[in-house]
């Protein structure tokens, strides 16, 4: 079936890095842009970044600008996201979901605490 | 950027009553590009409705969409126990994408 599986997340300190990442299965995935959506404790939905199908344009949101980076490799099937100099405003719940237009497919998500 | 403001923040409804939750858009929001999602909690985010008023797969018809421009709604005729949940609307015409604040709605 279609699913998306997040990995990678867990306890890091201010200014330290981490890297997510998203393992397809179940359709072909190397014809859908992808995105990363990210959830703080107790809160709404943020969208973080895009990459096209090739991985050839990324787009960042502006609080992630040069800090984060998304890729993707299409023979592996996988999504990541480079997380570096990260904050403990980024603290959450980071959701990869597939989605040309509207979000259809989603992961279960992994949690990121930034705390010293 | 394209600012979704959803109103309630919260609804508080009875089983079989009827839910109606409204997002507004900052500008137009290009072509109906416009989604609305479920999350329960400790879940990830279900698509409900895209291109303003298209249940996705496996939807149910209580749930509809309607709206165009910058106001929106997403109504579900009849409530479920299982449809008490926070819901957002999102706009995927222009980037960033943006979600709406959320609305949750609960048992009264």
């Amino acid at each position: 079936q279609v699913q998306l599986v997040e990995s990678g997340g867990g306890v890091v300190q201010p200014g330290r890095s981490l890297r997510l990442s998203c393992a397809a299965s179940g359709f072909t995935f190397s014809s859908y842009v992808m995105h990363w959506v990210r959830q703080a404790p107790g809160k709404g939905l943020e969208w973080v970044t895009v990459i096209s199908y090739d991985g050839s344009n990324e787009y960042y949101a502006d609080s992630v600008k040069g800090r984060f980076t998304i890729s993707r490799d299409n023979s592996k099937n996988t999504l990541y996201l480079q997380l570096n100099s990260l904050r403990v405003e980024d603290t959450a719940v980071y959701y990869c979901a597939r989605g040309d237009g509207a979000f259809d497919v989603w992961g279960q998500g992994t949690m990121v605490t930034v705390s010293s | 950027e394209i600012v979704l403001t959803q109103s309630p923040g919260t609804l508080s409804l009875s089983p079989g009553e009827r839910a109606t939750l409204s997002c507004r858009a900052s500008q137009t929001v290009s072509s109906s590009f416009l989604a609305w999602y479920q999350q329960k909690r400790g879940q990830a985010p279900r698509l409900l409705i895209y291109g303003a008023s298209s249940r996705a797969t496996g939807i149910p018809d209580r749930f509809s969409g309607s709206g165009s421009g910058t106001d929106f709604t997403l109504t579900i005729s009849r409530l479920e126990p299982e449809d008490f949940a926070v819901y957002y609307c999102q706009q995927y015409g222009n980037s960033p994408r943006t979600f709406g604040q959320g609305t949750k709605v609960e048992v009264k």
